[in-house]
């Protein structure tokens, strides 16, 4: 079993309504992230948590909410969806090692807002 | 400038080519360094950190060059199952863990 899953894996959307992503962990790690994928771009950070009472904005926030439900959930909202937020939609979980930090990600979710 | 800049490629090589990736980072006081794997459509998954002095995993080599920030990925041996897209990634801040992904580098090797 994955030990990152995300839900659900593709959406389309029409522009307007609120739509929820979910991710889930079984690595028992506190830290958890939401990212967006863009062609021609790295990864940007929109969200992320360092324990269930902890939330901070990444680069690119706007249009975007998170809620941490329990240390294995962290679940992102597109409060009202409009089409430049088409992109594939990453969560991770990461702890600390002695080089520094290892992430690791779902398997994506592939958003398309008409 | 971009935080962390990448080659798009695609780089093109034949099987047991040797391939050289280059990626340079405009922050000098960052800590840490990475190189992430994606397979088109798949998610990243770490192939390997960078140390300072320089670190060798089977047919993968990465180098760090603090001096002129910049880091290296090379691959000797090219297989077939190589080809992906190589996300250079850097930790800015040590150990505040926010990372800042390169566009990625495209790699396609053919038989």
């Amino acid at each position: 079993d994955a030990d990152v899953t995300q839900t659900p894996r593709n959406r389309i959307t029409k522009t307007g309504k609120r739509i929820m992503l979910e991710c889930s962990q079984t690595k028992g790690h506190d830290r958890m992230y939401w990212y967006r994928q863009d062609p021609g771009l790295g990864l940007r950070l929109i969200y992320y948590s360092f324990d269930v009472k902890d939330i901070n904005k990444g680069e690119i926030s706007d249009g975007y909410s998170v809620s941490r439900q329990a240390q294995a959930k962290f679940s992102l909202s597109l409060e009202s969806a409009i089409p430049n937020q088409t992109a594939l939609y990453f969560c991770a979980t990461s702890d600390v090692d002695s080089t520094g930090e290892t992430q690791y990600f779902g398997p994506g979710t592939r958003l398309l807002v008409l | 400038r971009k935080e962390v800049e990448q080659d798009p490629g695609p780089f093109n090589v034949p099987e047991g080519a040797t391939v050289a990736f280059n990626c340079t980072y405009s922050n000098s006081a960052s800590q840490s360094f990475f190189w992430y794997r994606q397979d088109c459509r798949k998610e990243p998954k770490l192939l390997m950190s960078v140390y300072s002095s320089g670190n060798e995993d089977g047919r993968f080599t990465a180098q760090l060059n603090r001096a002129s920030q910049y880091i290296s990925l090379l691959i000797r041996d090219s297989k077939l199952s190589d080809s992906a897209t190589y996300l250079c990634v850097v930790n800015p801040s040590g150990g505040y863990n926010k990372l800042i992904f390169g566009a990625g580098t495209r790699l396609a090797v053919h038989p």
